[in-house]
């Protein structure tokens, strides 16, 4: 089975910095997902990474795709306090026709002034 | 874009009582849909995959005949938690995935607002 790890699970990061988290999958797969969740809200979807090098950007937030390490980074520009959420990896599994995903278990974001 | 809804967004029921939640695929066809759990603070976990006009395919741990999964459509799929208790109390979550005529199912996945439910 197909599994995700992020880190950190925990960030808690002042307005203006730069920060990363980071998420491993452990078998093949052809789709990243990055999305976004709010308090007592469904997830918001940010990216989709098809291919190996792919970098997308939206704002503040810039996802890239490593195939060959199996590691997907959401990269934080100088966060901003709109930006506390928490955010999921989610992997789609190669070899499945249902199309499933696997997610990370999220990364709690904080932004403060 | 494409939109996913799910009936009622919150519910607060008896032990004992059977709740029925709906996920509706509003301007697409979704061959395939998706229900997942949330605990506070957790990760999504899958319970089961709903394939319009088959049996729905449940995840290892996922109690079948408590959670039933009705997909009778390309629009609508219902889940059922048959005599809910408060363990059951949870955040439950639906997506549907996308489908084009002629060429099947995508890979993109929507995801419904979340339904609350409290068991008392």
């Amino acid at each position: 089975e197909l599994k995700v790890e992020q880190n950190p699970l925990f960030l808690s990061m002042q307005e203006g910095k730069n920060y990363t988290i980071y998420c491993n999958y452990s078998t093949t797969s052809d789709r990243l997902y990055w999305y976004r969740q709010d308090p007592g809200k469904s997830l918001e979807s940010l990216f989709v990474l098809l291919s190996n090098g792919a970098v997308k950007q939206e704002g503040r937030l810039m996802a890239s795709l490593d195939t060959k390490a199996r590691l997907s980074t959401l990269h934080i520009t100088a966060a901003v306090h709109d930006l506390s959420a928490t955010y999921f990896c989610a992997c789609s599994d190669r070899g499945s026709t249902l199309g499933r995903l696997y997610f990370g278990r999220g990364t709690q974001l904080t932004v403060w002034p | 874009g494409a939109v996913v809804s799910q009936h009622p967004s919150r519910v607060i029921c008896k032990s004992g009582t059977s709740v029925k939640i709906e996920c509706r695929s509003l301007d697409f066809q979704a061959t395939t849909m998706f229900w997942y759990r949330q605990f506070p603070k957790q990760s999504l976990m899958l319970m089961a995959t709903s394939n319009e006009g088959s049996k729905a395919t449940y995840e290892q741990g996922v109690e079948k005949d408590k959670f039933l999964i009705n997909h009778a459509s390309l629009t609508l799929s219902t889940l059922t938690v048959t005599s809910a208790h408060p363990e059951d109390s949870s955040f439950y979550i639906c997506s549907a995935r996308d489908w084009i005529k002629g060429r099947g199912p995508t890979d993109t996945q929507y995801f419904g607002p979340g339904t609350r439910l409290t068991v008392l």
